[in-house]
């Protein structure tokens, strides 16, 4: 089957501008989730999708970020406006089943610099 | 807020040698997941321990979860160049009180040398 898909894979965009990340979960997969790692720091939540429902957003840092998942297939997740601190990777994983015991198919991540 | 300790942050070893690699929290998780991530890759699933006391070989490789379920180690035995890589430990609950999300270690990066 064909894993995680996220692109793009690397984007440098300017501090207050706008940058849409996108991944394409496994066919099948209802959750989706969001992470980041930031320089130095460990990979740490964002959300939670279950198929279009965002189950848990709670480790979304602020208002300039938004996910969505329409039709409970691919997910973007949009920074606006982007900010320097916004830089680092951010993965995409998804599993068929959320709970204990399962573990998760992740993406190859994009890397976001912001200059 | 839940926090996963991992240890050494850093092993350089020659092949051949065995390590070991820790993870150690406060709190208490429903199930520990390994996972290895390489440059340029996202991470990858190596095994995920749920009871307490679990041990979980895969080939070289010797997982265990404690009986208390706050921390985990993974040991490596005759490392090969080929285990070179970032290892990461990641913690996850059952949904409630944290939802179901995973708690990262920071990792620890290996590099054997031939």
């Amino acid at each position: 089957e064909a894993g995680v898909t996220q692109f793009p894979s690397h984007s440098v965009i300017e501090k207050g501008q706008t940058v849409t990340l996108r991944c394409d979960p496994i066919s099948g997969h209802d959750n989706l989730y969001w992470y980041r790692r930031v320089m130095g720091k460990e990979i740490k939540f964002l959300l939670h999708f279950v198929k279009e429902s965002k189950q848990d957003e709670s480790g979304m840092p602020n208002n300039r970020f938004l996910a969505e998942r329409t039709g409970g297939t691919y997910s973007t997740l949009k920074v606006q406006p982007a900010e320097l601190e916004d830089s680092g990777v951010y993965f995409c994983a998804s599993s068929r089943v959320a709970g204990v015991g399962y573990g998760y198919t992740f993406g190859s991540g994009t890397r976001l610099t912001v200059v | 807020t839940q926090l996963l300790k991992q240890s050494p942050q850093f092993l350089s070893i020659q092949e051949g040698e065995n390590l070991t690699v820790y993870c150690n929290s406060s709190s208490v998780f429903s199930s520990l997941q390994w996972y290895r991530q390489e440059p340029g890759e996202g991470p990858v699933l190596l095994v995920t321990v749920v009871t307490g006391g679990e041990v979980k070989k895969l080939k070289r490789l010797t997982f265990q979860f404690g009986d208390a379920r706050k921390d985990s180690s993974l040991h490596i035995t005759a490392a090969q160049p080929g285990d070179t890589g970032l290892y990461l430990c990641a913690g996850a609950n059952k949904p409630g009180e944290y939802g179901n999300k995973l708690v990262f270690g920071a990792g620890t990066i290996l590099r054997v040398k031939s």
